[in-house]
């Protein structure tokens, strides 16, 4: 079955760089795009950038100074890089298959001052 | 990127009560329009794609319609499952872009 699995560090310190790895299972990353979506602690969902299954990306104007999506398809992985970290860049970060239907169980990452 | 107008930011509401929660595309985005519901603590679910269609396993009490640039998430007779926060989201153009939410809470 399709399974989404985020990674990484929880705590983060402000200026530095973030950075998480999606898993996935049950899906290639040749056929299907991965998105990731964050959500600041009480407020609503972001969507961060889209890493299409060509390799291809498409980044939040916001926040496409600062963001890097990547991937190894042969570990089945996507990577997310966001530099200059802020303490209102604390988040849950999920991934999620391109049509928005699977998603993992998101990580919290807390940028500290 | 297109801006995703949702209302009301809070809904109460009553259990059996019909409820209708709406988004509003800052430009044509065609059919291109889910519909999230997301529990405290839980990842976002996908409830309607499409503009109207019903995701898998979602209950028949929601629908999802459009009239013009404006598309409503309604759920015909509100169980208390159904309490969460909801969100729209266009995919006709990339980046895709949320809407702000829907709190749906007790009267």
């Amino acid at each position: 079955q399709v399974q989404l699995k985020e990674s990484g560090p929880v705590l983060v310190q402000a200026s530095e760089t973030l950075s998480l790895t999606c898993t996935v299972s049950g899906f290639s990353l040749t056929n299907y795009g991965v998105i990731w979506v964050r959500q600041p602690p009480g407020k609503g969902l972001e969507l961060m950038g889209i890493i299409w299954r060509n390799g291809n990306t498409e980044y939040n104007s916001a926040l496409k100074s600062r963001l890097s999506i990547n991937r190894d398809t042969s570990k089945s992985q996507v990577f997310l890089k966001m530099n200059s970290l802020q303490t209102d860049d604390t988040a849950i970060y999920y991934c999620t298959d391109v049509q928005l239907v699977y998603w993992g169980q998101g990580v919290m990452v807390t940028v500290s001052s | 990127d297109i801006q995703m107008t949702q209302s009301p930011s809070s809904l109460p509401a009553s259990l059996g009560d019909r409820v209708t929660m709406t988004c509003r595309a800052s430009q044509d985005i065609g059919n291109y329009l889910r519909w999230f519901q997301q529990k405290p603590g839980k990842s976002p679910r996908l409830m309607i794609y499409g503009a109207t269609n019903l995701a898998a396993g979602v209950p028949s009490r929601f629908s999802g319609s459009r009239s013009g640039s404006d598309y409503s998430l309604t759920i015909s007779s509100l169980e208390s499952e159904d309490m969460s926060d909801y969100y729209c989201l266009q995919s006709k153009e990339s980046p895709f872009t949320f809407g702000s939410g829907t709190k749906l809470e007790i009267k």
